[in-house]
């Protein structure tokens, strides 16, 4: 079975652009959350979709933001990028059975690192 | 305070010896509470879960919880030089998982 895909792996922008990001969770896997890694900060919870809605939100502004697709595929937009931006952005997928959340293993993918200069 | 806390280390261990990781936790609902494993550049993965107090053990390794204390460990037994990586310390409090900064495992032979 293949395991969760991102797109694209590296990424570098500008400051003030804005920025989509993809993941493709485990075939199967109905939740998506999405991560960003920073090496000061560590890693640090943006939001989980289930079932097309956002069902759990980190302590992150306005000007990022996700959806996810029928088919449980998710993108995640960033918006005005500043250069604090500058992270490894991780999504990870669970199959989440009961429907509760982190209840069920997370599978990571391989992340985008976004570069904002 | 923080609300996953986790020495940074680098904790060195030599071949053989149990490797033994600390994590604190400051929010009394938390409910569960993951141990995941990062090599350099590559993603986490999950080694293990611990949902009630005691201990819970998967081969070389064994998760303690202690509510009481908000104290989750993870111990290495045998460590080998593939463990080398650093250690997140994850709880799930209730809408988010939060992580801890990690700590770094360093297993010399």
């Amino acid at each position: 079975k293949a395991g969760v895909t991102q797109t694209p792996r590296y990424l570098i922008k500008t400051r003030g652009q804005q920025v989509t990001l993809s993941c493709s969770p485990i075939s199967g896997h109905r939740s998506v959350s999405w991560y960003q890694q920073t090496p000061g900060q560590g890693l640090q919870f943006l939001f989980e979709y289930f079932s097309e809605t956002q069902r759990n939100k980190g302590n992150f502004p306005g000007r990022f933001s996700g959806r996810q697709f029928s088919n449980s595929r998710s993108e995640m937009n960033v918006s005005t990028l500043e250069l604090g931006d500058s992270a490894l952005y991780l999504c990870a997928s669970s199959l989440s059975l009961s429907g509760q959340t982190f209840t069920d293993t997370q599978y990571f993918g391989p992340g985008t690192r976004l570069t904002v200069l | 305070q923080k609300e996953v806390e986790q020495n940074s280390g680098p904790l060195s261990v030599p071949e053989g010896a149990i490797a033994s990781l600390n994590c604190t936790y400051s929010d009394r609902v938390s409910q569960s509470f993951f141990w995941y494993r990062q090599y350099s550049g590559k993603s986490p993965e999950l080694i293990m879960s611990i949902y009630s107090n005691g201990d819970k053990e998967d081969g070389r390794f064994t998760a303690q919880l202690n509510k009481a204390s908000q104290y989750v460990s993870l111990l290495i037994r045998d460590s080998q030089p593939s463990d080398s990586a650093t250690y997140l310390c994850a709880v799930h409090n209730t809408d988010k998982l939060i992580f801890g900064t990690g700590t770094r495992l360093q297993v010399f032979p």
